[in-house]
């Protein structure tokens, strides 16, 4: 069965630093996203992007977050200047339709110090 | 505003109880729901969603409008069941199509 994969799985860097995160959604799909679990707390919805564009984005997603898709399969989300507060699992999934359920990668933990 | 809310932080039961994780949400439309499950060191993937109607692994969830809940139940839990469960809510049409997640009930069951 296809999956996501995300890479990678664990990435460690410095306050300030830039990260990008990297994903590959499942081939045919159409409608991707990323969402970030901060330890013990609930999994939040990032942003959502379509036809190459952001389709809607939450209030965490602010002017240090970005998404792009480079090329036919990679996803991906940049942190420009990382803060502690960053720290946290993000998740990338995908879906073939609006309303259809979500695949989602393993995740990339990322380690602000 | 769309809210998910899981009372429970942490269930556990004994192999063969009947178990039922709570959930509870807030929407000003018709919403989707969905539970989701993500067993140790693996990915979150979808375990039921409410219009499929379905059984999974022996796990159903009904929808209740009325008190704005879509639990979780299995009459006879099993101890591969022990996982984190995450319910969600998705709107119906347009752009809201992402998911909102409760903080999650992490079960455990003992042998």
């Amino acid at each position: 069965e296809p999956e996501v994969t995300q890479t990678p799985s664990h990435q460690v860097t410095q306050m300030g630093q830039e990260v990008i995160l990297r994903c590959v959604p499942i081939s045919n799909h159409l409608y991707f996203y990323w969402y970030r679990q901060i330890l013990g707390q609930k999994v939040e919805f990032l942003v959502s992007f379509y036809n190459n564009e952001i389709s809607e984005k939450s209030e965490i997603f602010d002017d240090q977050f970005s998404v792009e898709r480079p090329d036919g399969s990679n996803f991906t989300l940049k942190i420009r200047s990382t803060k502690l507060e960053d720290s946290a699992m993000y998740f990338c999934a995908s879906s073939g339709r609006p309303n259809e359920p979500l695949h989602f990668g393993n995740g990339t933990r990322l380690t602000v110090t | 505003a769309q809210r998910v809310t899981q009372p429970e932080k942490l269930l556990s039961v004994f192999k063969g109880a009947p178990v039922e994780l709570k959930c509870n949400y807030s929407y000003s439309g018709s919403p989707e729901l969905f539970w989701y499950v993500q067993y140790s060191r693996q990915r979150l993937q979808l375990l039921l969603r409410h219009i499929s109607r379905e059984s999974i692994k022996g796990f159903t969830a009904d929808l209740n409008k009325g008190e704005t809940s879509f639990h979780l139940k299995k009459p006879f839990a099993q101890e591969e069941d022990s996982a984190m469960y995450y319910c969600a809510l998705s709107g119906i049409g347009g752009s809201n199509y992402k998911l909102t997640f409760g903080k999650g009930t992490l079960l455990t069951v003992n042998p």
